[in-house]
């Protein structure tokens, strides 16, 4: 499945750096997603965008800022977080971000570690 | 709100096994069931979908029927192989009046031995 892509795939930081995640979508879909997955939790969602537009946050500490340039472009931009930020980081897209029927296809994530 | 909830794993089974992994919903409204899988060290990828009630989704053997009077989405597989061995996540995503998120149960880890 190359539809989403993600760089880089693993990823070691300290706390005082500064990171920037990728995802890339070659699927025409104009709804792009942010999602943690951390062991023993349920899948987070971060982020949601519609037509470039963030249309969903769901309390993320201002330590993660996303950026979308565009529709098939989203970026996750990483500054001073805390060992509890290591984990994986899950993009996806979909074609719309309002109807049901609307699919998800996932990334395959970038495995973040803070040291 | 939206929740799924389901079975709890692990779940270890013999090669050519039968697999029933269950899940149920709640929701409001006319929802879609997705079934998702997670192998070892890589994203989530679509597994199977049904979009309405009494709908059959089905891929790569497995297959899980779309149940509004059980409010159920049960993923079942004949025979098990080695390669099933992943993490398998039921997904809801409710209409237009629930937004956009798609709600995720918590996952259920299989493994099959040969």
């Amino acid at each position: 499945e190359t539809g989403v892509t993600q760089t880089p795939r693993h990823l070691v930081m300290g706390m005082t750096n500064k990171k920037s995640l990728k995802c890339e979508q070659h699927l025409g879909h104009n709804a792009m997603y942010w999602y943690k997955q951390s062991a023993k939790k349920p899948l987070e969602l971060m982020f949601v965008y519609s037509l470039e537009e963030r249309v969903e946050n769901n309390s993320v500490p201002s330590r993660f800022s996303p950026e979308c340039p565009n529709s098939s472009h989203l970026f996750l931009h990483l500054h001073t977080l805390q060992p509890e930020d290591s984990a994986l980081y899950l993009c996806a897209s979909s074609q719309d971000s309002g109807t049901s029927t609307d699919t998800q296809y996932f990334g395959p994530g970038t495995r973040l570690t803070v040291l | 709100g939206n929740s799924v909830t389901q079975m709890e794993g692990p779940v270890t089974l013999s090669e050519e096994a039968f697999l029933t992994i269950n899940c149920t919903y709640t929701a409001t409204g006319y929802p879609s069931l997705f079934w998702y899988v997670q192998y070892p060290g890589e994203g989530l990828q679509l597994l199977l979908k049904a979009t309405k009630a009494d709908d059959k989704g089905s891929n790569k053997g497995f297959e899980a029927t779309y149940r509004k009077e059980t409010t159920s989405f049960h993923l079942e597989k004949g025979s098990v192989q080695v390669s099933d061995s992943a993490v398998y996540f039921c997904a809801l995503r409710g209409d237009e009046t629930s937004g956009s998120r798609l709600t995720f149960g918590e996952g259920t880890q299989l493994t099959v031995n040969p």
